[in-house]
């Protein structure tokens, strides 16, 4: 069954650096994702990308944010300079045409010390 | 902003009952709502979708129902299962499906079944 894989599914950073988490989406699929949740909180949506190009974001994907698909598999979020409160797990998501279901990958746990 | 409630944190039921889970919405008018599974240190998992012309929607165990003059779907789980034990998840699309699944999710129920 075709699944969404993520890359690390561990990630330990200095605060201040830079990090890049990488997603392979679901092959046909059009439409990528990036979601986080916090310890014991909600999953919050960060962006959806679509034809190349960020159809919607939230309020917490702000300029320290980026996505990017730099070739045709893969999918990746780009944190420029991290802080502490972006400890979370990181979730990619991949959709096919239309309304139906999101499908995730297994979550970067990434850890800012 | 869209705000989305499950009413209970915890769910603890007996092993062949059925379980009922409540999720409440404000401030929008969703063209559809899906329910996801997710263990811990996992990722979700899609369960099923109910669009907002579908009183009902089922897949075998597995029943929802989405009132929107209530703002409010249900989610049961017939013949519940100890492998059912996980925590469900009530989520709303944001981009009324113009940006692919854009979802604002609740914080979700977390369900125990017990043999």
């Amino acid at each position: 069954e075709p699944e969404v894989t993520q890359t690390p599914s561990h990630q330990v950073t200095q605060m201040g650096q830079e990090v890049i988490l990488r997603c392979v989406p679901i092959s046909n699929h059009l439409y990528f994702y990036w979601y986080r949740q916090i310890l014991g909180q909600k999953v919050e949506f960060l962006v959806s990308f679509y034809n190349n190009e960020i159809s919607e974001k939230s309020e917490i994907f702000d300029d320290q944010f980026s996505v990017e698909r730099p070739d045709g598999s893969n999918f990746t979020l780009k944190i420029r300079s991290t802080k502490l409160e972006d400890s979370a797990m990181y979730f990619c998501a991949s959709s096919g045409q239309g309304i139906t279901e999101a499908f995730f990958g297994q979550g970067t746990r990434l850890t800012v010390v | 902003s869209q705000k989305i409630e499950q009413n209970s944190e915890a769910l603890n039921i007996q092993e062949g009952k059925t379980a009922t889970l409540t999720c409440n919405y404000t401030n929008y008018s969703p063209a559809y709502l899906q329910w996801y599974r997710q263990d811990p240190g996992r990722g979700p998992v899609f369960l099923l979708l109910i669009r907002e012309n579908e009183k009902e929607k089922r897949k075998e165990r597995l029943k929802v129902t989405f009132d929107t003059t209530l703002k409010q779907s249900l989610f049961h789980i017939t013949a519940s299962q100890p492998a059912d034990s996980a925590t469900y998840l009530c989520a709303l699309d944001v981009g009324r499906g113009q940006a692919g699944t854009a979802l604002i999710f609740g914080k979700g129920t977390t369900l125990s079944v017990s043999s």
